[in-house]
């Protein structure tokens, strides 16, 4: 089946680092990507959704600033945290999809700024 | 407004125990629906999903779900749990014709006592 790899697995750093995530589809053209932020014990927040070669789409209330997304290329987007402050620390996933097919997780990236 | 609404958030339950998860969501339009598992330490799997078709839908691991259209619901069925089940599943709701943004429950936590 589709695999998406998501990384780094776990960061860990200090407060005002830049943080890189990459999310990368292995084996099919992922014409959307989305990003994720997972609270312990709750649901998926969608935080934006990017399509290859255009901007994101941030939802309400997700700073485009502080969340930087690329999307260069149908099999890569990352996710720039800038300037982290321990209140962005948090589980971000990523998930691909490719036209009507349904979206594929990536294993997700423990985020913890100190 | 869109919404899915998840009514177990916590369910215990022995081994060879039958299992309903419910699923209601509030959506306009045709939509196409989702149960996804996350099991500990794991990324999000699909589980099953429905698109058209025969509204009593078969997924992987012995899992089963039935879309009432008149009731707006998706619950999730399983007639015999195993330990190996016990893992966080999620329902979700997407546009028939755009799955790219899903509207996603607030997930529920089985777990399955040996």
């Amino acid at each position: 089946g589709a695999v998406v790899s998501q990384h780094p697995s776990r960061v860990i750093c200090k407060s005002g680092t830049s943080v890189k995530i990459e999310c990368r589809s292995l084996d099919f053209q992922a014409t959307t990507m989305f990003w994720y932020r997972q609270f312990p014990k709750q649901s998926l927040m969608l935080m934006a959704t990017s399509n290859e070669g255009s901007k994101a789409t941030y939802e309400q209330g997700v700073e485009k600033d502080k969340f930087l997304i690329n999307h260069a290329s149908l099999t890569l987007s990352t996710l720039t945290v800038t300037s982290a402050h321990p209140e962005d620390s948090s589980f971000y996933i990523c998930s691909a999809a490719d036209s009507n097919q349904p979206q594929h997780f990536g294993d997700g990236t423990r985020l913890s700024i100190l | 407004a869109q919404s899915v609404s998840q009514h177990n958030h916590h369910v215990i339950l022995s081994e060879a125990a039958s299992l309903e998860l419910g699923c209601n969501y509030s959506y306009g339009g045709t939509v196409n629906l989702f149960w996804y598992v996350q099991y500990p330490g794991q990324h999000l799997q699909l589980l099953l999903k429905y698109f058209s078709g025969d509204p009593l839908v078969k997924g992987i691991k012995g899992f089963e779900a039935e879309f009432i259209k008149s009731k707006f619901s998706f619950n999730l069925r399983k007639p015999s749990v195993q330990w190996s089940d016990t893992a966080e599943y999620f329902c979700a709701v997407g546009n028939a014709g755009n799955n790219r943004k899903l509207i996603w429950g607030l997930g529920t936590s089985l777990a399955v006592n040996p």
